[in-house]
């Protein structure tokens, strides 16, 4: 029963440090993205998928890269890491929009707390 | 002005009250809504959607005001265990399951 797993759960890293976020879902759903939570600001969001092998740029993209090459698995990428992003991670998925399905919920991670000094 | 805006709060409320908390949204054409809760420092998680005609699970009734752009979550008989923040979350423009959250309102229930 494990819904939406992150790894890691906590990290440190130093500035220009690289590192990959990864999140597997076992819930079969087609749509996945990548949010980060910061005090006041509320979720928002990185990138996302509709699909594998296929992502596109969400709302604060910048320094971030991230790929979807399993269906079950979506990853985020840090390439040189900066303070200004230490941040809570959350990955969420989500079913395809359909007939009789109108409203889409997500379903989230439990996050992953970074810290970039 | 934010796309999805709700009271910060707190509200402070002693157990068995009733609460109840706004949210609005910008646009008008907006497809779902829904609320979310997230505990300090935990994931947010679905608490109701929300639909149009409006509807209730036990203790929680979410309403949908479309001609006024906003959604509302009423707590009765408040619980300690309710103690959280409630995010208001709407797919603003109907894309990709993309949802906005709102910066959530904390609610503390308290003895």
């Amino acid at each position: 029963n494990a819904g939406v797993t992150q790894t890691p759960k906590f990290r440190v890293l130093k500035t220009g440090q690289s590192m990959t976020l990864l999140c597997a879902q076992d819930m079969n759903h087609e749509y996945m993205y990548w949010y980060r939570q910061d005090p006041g600001m509320g979720l928002r969001l990185i990138h996302y998928s509709v699909g594998e092998g296929t992502t596109a740029k969400g709302e604060v993209p910048d320094g971030y890269n991230v790929s979807r090459l399993k269906k079950q698995n979506f990853l985020l990428g840090l390439e040189s890491a900066a303070p200004s992003q230490t941040s809570v991670y959350f990955c969420a998925s989500s079913r395809v929009p359909g007939q009789g399905y109108s409203n889409q919920p997500q379903h989230f991670g439990d996050g992953t707390r970074l810290s970039i000094l | 002005r934010k796309e999805v805006e709700q009271d910060p709060g707190p509200f402070n409320v002693p157990e068995g009250a009733t609460v109840a908390f706004n949210c609005t949204y910008s646009n008008s054409a907006s497809q779902s809504f829904f609320w979310y809760r997230q505990d300090c420092r935990k994931e947010p998680k679905l608490l109701m959607s929300v639909y149009s005609s409006g509807n209730e699970d036990g203790r929680f009734t979410a309403q949908l005001n479309r001609a006024s752009q906003y959604i509302s979550l009423l707590i009765r008989d408040s619980k300690l265990s309710d103690s959280a923040t409630y995010l208001c979350v709407v797919n603003l423009y109907g894309t990709a399951s993309k949802l906005t959250f709102g910066t959530g309102t904390r609610l503390q229930v308290t003895l």
